[in-house]
């Protein structure tokens, strides 16, 4: 399977924290991307990175990206309650083949 | 402006029916597709047009039937409703990077299918 797995499943921490996320894929990509997906509401894109990058910054997030390993990382840094959302890892392969959603990390922020 | 819509937000229908959901994007991109996202949140491709072409079309019965009428329109038609296709249907469009593969997707809001 192309599908990415995100670890942890569920991951709930205080606001002021950092949370991480992991993602870890099988095939060779062409670029791997984050989403972000309030309950009840479409996924937003939040981060893409190449696969001939290592690391990149948005804002409070910060994505790497690790192909020997083939995995990658979303670090959300001074998380707030509004950063509560389930985030998604997708895979980006090379010949009109659609992105592959992971499952999904659920993150909660406690006030 | 909303980027990508569709349309109804929410279905409720019996076994057996036939429904439509309806997307339209207004950012000029090539590509769309139709996603199904289950109750454990995996989201899952149906299919993807270029252009008005199928490019992919994923182990999908074929109950379900996507139109294209123009490059701005997805629509996805679904025959002889199952309780199983009771899902989130997520439309998306995306512009092709160089390389062939997908840039950053923009989502429509989904629309809740439920099957009694």
């Amino acid at each position: 399977s192309q599908q990415g797995e995100e670890d942890p499943q569920a991951l709930s921490i205080q606001e002021g924290e950092n949370a991480t996320m992991n993602c870890s894929y099988k095939t060779s990509i062409n670029n791997l991307q984050w989403y972000r997906q309030n309950s009840g509401r479409g996924l937003v894109h939040l981060i893409l990175i190449r696969s001939n990058e290592r690391e990149k910054h948005s804002g409070r997030l910060r994505v790497t990206l690790d192909t020997s390993k083939k995995s990658s990382s979303l670090l959300i840094t001074a998380s707030r309650a509004a950063d509560t959302a389930s985030y998604f890892c997708a895979t980006g392969f090379s010949g009109n083949t659609p992105l592959v959603f992971g499952k999904g990390t659920r993150l909660s922020v406690i006030a | 402006d909303t980027a990508v819509s569709q349309t109804p937000k929410y279905l409720v229908t019996q076994m057996g029916n036939d429904k439509s959901i309806k997307c339209e994007q207004n950012l000029g991109h090539d590509t769309m597709y139709w996603y199904k996202q289950d109750s454990k949140k995996f989201l899952k491709i149906m299919f993807s047009y270029n252009n008005k072409e199928l490019i992919i079309n994923e182990t999908v019965p074929n109950r379900f039937s996507p139109k294209s009428p123009d490059k701005a329109h997805l629509n996805l038609h679904i025959n002889s409703l199952e309780l199983g296709d009771s899902a989130v249907y997520f439309c998306a469009s995306s512009q092709e990077w160089s390389g062939g593969a997908p840039g950053e997707l923009f989502f429509g809001e989904g629309s809740r299918l439920t099957v009694l």
